[in-house]
C-alpha cells in the first residue's frame, strides 16, 4: 500500500538554527500538506501544495512539492522553542480515495 | 465557525462498553474523515464521508466500529464492546471537495482521547 517515509525521525537543534525535514514515497501524490501536532492535540496544518515544483512559505516555514511529486520538504528558519512539536507531512492523490495518508513524524526538539 | 470540533475531548471506558464520539466539522465542508492515532504513530485512516455517504472503511474499521452522518453535517463514530486495543486518540477532520476530484486542505480537530480499562 502507499507509505510516506519521513525523515529524520526526530532531531535537536539550538535554538536560531534552521531545521529541514523531507517527507518521500513511491507513490505520486496531488497534494502535500505539512501538520504540527502539540502533545493531546490535533495536527495543525502549516501549509498545503497542490503543483509539483510548488515553494509556499508561511512566516518563518517554506515548503516544496518535488518536482517528480513523490516528495516534499519543510524548512523551518531560525527556529525558536515553540517550534517544538512533531510535524507530519501527509499527501493526498485521487489513486487512493482522495484520503490523507501521513508519514510517521519528525520530532522536533529544540534546545533553548 | 471556530473550526473542527470534537466531543468528548476525553473518554475512559471499561472493556466491554460501548462509545460514542461526536464530530462537528467546518459548516462549508462537504468531506469528513475519521483518523486513529496510537503513541508515537502518524494518524491512520478510517473512514471518509462526501456529505452523508461513507465512501471508504479500512480494513482498521472493524465490525465493532461504525460511522454515520446522518443529514451530511456532523458525524458520528461509535466503539461497541471496546477492548484494551481500541485505546488511542480518535481524530476527525473535514474538507471541502470541489467535485472535480480537488480538495482543499484537510482541517482536524483537537481529537478524542480514548482509554480503555
Amino acid at each position: 500500500g502507499q507509505q510516506l517515509n519521513q525523515s529524520p525521525q526526530s532531531m535537536f537543534i539550538q535554538e536560531g538554527e534552521d531545521v529541514s525535514m523531507n517527507c518521500t514515497s513511491s507513490s505520486i501524490f496531488n497534494t502535500w500538506l505539512w501538520y504540527k501536532q502539540d502533545p493531546g492535540e490535533g495536527p495543525v496544518l502549516l501549509i498545503a501544495l497542490y503543483k509539483a515544483g510548488e515553494l509556499t512559505s508561511n512566516g518563518r516555514l517554506t515548503a516544496q512539492f518535488g518536482i517528480t511529486r513523490k516528495d516534499s520538504f519543510l524548512n523551518i528558519s531560525a527556529s525558536i522553542p515553540s517550534d517544538v512539536g512533531i510535524y507530519f507531512c501527509a499527501g493526498l492523490t485521487k489513486g487512493y480515495g482522495n484520503k490523507l495518508v501521513f508519514g510517521a513524524g519528525t520530532i522536533l526538539r529544540v534546545k533553548s | 465557525d471556530t473550526g473542527v470540533s470534537q466531543n468528548p475531548r476525553h473518554k475512559i471506558t471499561k472493556r466491554g462498553q460501548n462509545v460514542t464520539f461526536r464530530c462537528d466539522p467546518i459548516s462549508e465542508h462537504n468531506r469528513l474523515y475519521w483518523y486513529r492515532q496510537t503513541l508515537g504513530q502518524g494518524p491512520e485512516f478510517l473512514t471518509y464521508f462526501q456529505n452523508e455517504a461513507q465512501l471508504e472503511k479500512s480494513r482498521l474499521l472493524s465490525d465493532r466500529f461504525s460511522a454515520e452522518r446522518p443529514k451530511g453535517s456532523f458525524s458520528t463514530l461509535e466503539i461497541q464492546r471496546t477492548e484494551q486495543g481500541d485505546s488511542a486518540m480518535y481524530l476527525c477532520a473535514s474538507s471541502f471537495e470541489w467535485g472535480t476530484g480537488s480538495n482543499t486542505e484537510a482541517f482536524f480537530g483537537q481529537g478524542t482521547r480514548l482509554t480503555v480499562v
